[in-house]
């Protein structure tokens, strides 16, 4: 247990499909983050949010759309994806971000296992 | 840009050997943390450094932080089964949008 929920674990979808990602966090952080995981690939942020407003977009397509409706709750909504979407995508969350923190450790959900054909 | 950079990208060692991991940035880093994934998990935080030169123990990890702050190294003394898995060092890009460079990982297999 982690204290950091993510649903479903696995999803397949063809490229026209809409679905969403949700990740949810017990842990009272006010920072939450999506990364995405390839093979063979370093851990790509995708995007930041802080007390709800978006802090970083790592110039991610518009196919995938966040949304942090409160700072427990993020979600993913992808869109038209590509077969190289196909990875692993990972939540996690942190206290807080901002000078006075010095990047604080994070904690990662098991992640969402998505499969593009 | 700014990278972080890992070697090696892969360590097959015999039980009870001794493993070591390198990091180097392209920048001076203000901190740095280590994550351990194990196969079919997620990254699990190990430990943060901050000082230049720290030197921090867990067990059989020791962690350093170099001079400079831009590099750093993880070594496991006397491996175990339960040291397998994928070990990321990651670097503050900024501090103010909590954006963290990974490496691209070292992944430590252990033959019992």
């Amino acid at each position: 247990e982690t204290g950091v929920t993510q649903t479903p674990r696995h999803l397949v979808m063809g490229m026209t499909n809409k679905k969403s990602l949700k990740c949810e966090q017990h842990l009272g952080h006010n920072a939450m983050y999506w990364y995405k995981q390839s093979a063979k690939k370093p851990l790509e942020l995708m995007f930041v949010y802080n007390f709800k407003e978006q802090t970083e977009n790592n110039s991610v397509p518009s196919r995938f759309s966040p949304e942090c409706p409160n700072s427990s709750h993020l979600f993913l909504h992808l869109h038209t994806l590509q077969p190289e979407d196909s990875a692993l995508y990972l939540c996690a969350s942190s206290q807080d971000v901002g000078p006075y923190y010095s990047n604080q450790p994070q904690h990662f959900g098991d992640g969402t296992r998505l499969s593009i054909l | 840009g700014q990278q972080v950079m890992q070697i090696p990208q892969y360590q097959h060692v015999q039980e009870g050997e001794d493993f070591t991991t390198y990091c180097n940035s392209s920048t001076t880093l203000s901190n740095i943390q280590w994550y351990k994934q194990r196969p079919g998990g997620h990254p699990v935080f190990l430990i943060q450094l901050v000082k230049s030169g720290e030197v921090k123990k867990q067990k059989r990890l020791t962690f350093q932080f170099g001079e400079a702050k831009k590099n750093s190294s993880l070594h496991i003394t006397a491996t175990q089964t339960t040291d397998v898995g994928t070990y990321f060092c990651a670097g503050p890009f900024s501090s103010n949008t909590g954006k963290l460079i990974f490496g691209q990982g070292t992944t430590l297999q252990v033959k019992p």
